[in-house]
């Protein structure tokens, strides 16, 4: 019963250096979410997709990019990474209830 | 602009001792409330959502209740198990997708 499976748990970056943070639901949901969570800010989003094929922009999306790779996968992409997004990245997805999150990717940039 | 905010944002109760926590928001038309408890090191688990003033719903020692500006999250005779941060969420825009915006949450800590 794995439902929303995030991948690195775990990463450390130099600033400029870029990756991938990946996502994979096997709910069959529809719309699948990407958020940041910061001590004393909550969870924010960063982008969204509310069906395979269709991506928008969330809360703060800027040096963010996503891809909805098909039903099941929604990636995040760091192009040039800066030191204000060291953060926890959380993914989640939903049909028509609540959302349902993954364990997070815990993300430091040096 | 949509605002979720949470109080207190840490809490201390000894085993037993019962309390509520509280959300209040400010939304351009309410869709749904949502709660959620997130462990160290894990992400959210859904608890409950509200939909309407005066809905209540309950699971085992937590009960959540809903009026027009807030929303209570009652612990009755609490466990130390129960010690974690609750989240609370407004859902906003009614397309397909459900975007929430978060408070900052509440950390509970139950003392044996």
């Amino acid at each position: 019963n794995a439902g929303v499976t995030q991948t690195p748990k775990f990463q450390v970056l130099k600033t400029g250096q870029s990756m991938t943070l990946q996502c994979a639901q096997d709910m069959n949901h529809n719309s699948m979410y990407w958020y940041r969570q910061d001590p004393g800010m909550g969870l924010r989003l960063i982008y969204y997709s509310a069906s395979e094929g269709t991506t928008d922009k969330g809360e703060v999306p800027n040096g963010y990019n996503v891809s909805r790779l098909n039903k099941r996968e929604f990636s995040l992409r760091l192009e040039s990474a800066a030191p204000s997004q060291t953060s926890v990245y959380f993914c989640a997805s939903s049909e028509k209830g609540a959302q349902h999150f993954g364990d997070g990717t815990r993300l430091s940039i040096l | 602009e949509d605002q979720v905010t949470q109080s207190p944002e840490a809490l201390r109760l000894q085993e037993g001792e019962s309390s509520s926590l509280n959300c209040s928001y400010t939304v351009s038309g309410l869709r749904g409330l949502f709660w959620y408890r997130q462990d160290p090191g894990k992400g959210p688990e859904f608890l409950f959502t509200l939909y309407s003033a005066g809905e209540e719903k309950e699971k085992e020692r937590l009960k959540a209740t809903l009026t027009k500006k807030e929303s209570f999250l009652h612990i009755t005779a609490p466990k130390p198990e129960d010690s974690a941060t609750y989240l609370c969420a407004v859902q906003v825009g009614s397309g397909s997708a459900r975007q929430l915006t978060f408070g900052s949450g509440t950390q509970l800590t139950v003392l044996p």
